[in-house]
């Protein structure tokens, strides 16, 4: 069974442009969260999308945006890019049954770099 | 609110060496905890869990207790390998009294284990 898949692995882009980073799930996985990954931070929560509908939702500005897709692909969206978004940007997926406890599993993520 | 506290790296250890990684964590409810690690430039995977207080979590060699009444999930192997050289990172995922969502973990800072042969 494939892993989780996310592309592209690296991005450079300047400041105030913006950015779509896509990912697809494991097959069988109705739930996608995506993760920033800074030295400073650590792992943050940015939101997660379950049956295109996006179902919990962490602290980060609005020019942070995702979507899900029919398929359970998803994708997010940064706009207005500043330096401070350059950070390795994690998806995860699990099949989103909660009687079941499912694990996440993640992909090897897409660093985004601004300049 | 919810967090966790994992003790600060790098640790560096002698293959074979006992290691331990302290894990604490601060939440409401009854929440899952969780062992990550992440290998050098690949994403992180999950290498133990415990969805309830007294589980054990174990995989690979290493275990993990949920202890509720000291809110701590510490990371345990009797003996490293250089292969076990990576980061490790502890999580909670905040749930009801009848399970709930995982896709929103809470992780700790992530603690860098180097082991020397």
């Amino acid at each position: 069974k494939a892993g989780v898949t996310q592309t592209p692995r690296y991005l450079i882009k300047t400041r105030g442009q913006q950015v779509t980073l896509s990912c697809s799930p494991i097959s069988g996985h109705r739930s996608v969260s995506w993760y920033q990954q800074t030295p400073g931070q650590g792992l943050q929560f940015l939101f997660e999308y379950f049956s295109e509908t996006q179902r919990n939702k962490g602290n980060f500005p609005g020019r942070f945006s995702g979507r899900q897709f029919s398929n359970s692909r998803s994708e997010m969206n940064v706009s207005t890019l500043e330096l401070g978004d350059s950070a390795l940007y994690l998806c995860a997926s699990h099949y989103g049954d909660e009687a079941y406890n499912s694990p996440l599993h993640f992909g090897n993520g897409t660093r985004l770099t601004v300049t | 609110g919810n967090s966790v506290t994992q003790m600060e790296g790098p640790v560096t250890l002698s293959e074979e060496a006992f290691l331990t990684i302290n894990c604490t964590y601060t939440a409401t409810g009854y929440p899952s905890l969780f062992w990550y690690v992440q290998y050098p430039g690949e994403g992180l995977q999950l290498l133990l869990k415990a969805t309830k207080a007294d589980d054990k979590g174990s995989n690979k060699g290493f275990e993990a207790t949920y202890r509720k009444e000291t809110t701590s999930f510490h990371l345990e192997k009797g003996s490293v390998q250089v292969s076990d050289s990576a980061v490790y990172f502890c999580a909670l995922s905040d749930k009801g009294d009848y399970g709930g969502s995982q896709g929103n973990l809470i992780f700790g800072k992530g603690t860098k284990l180097s082991v020397k042969p």
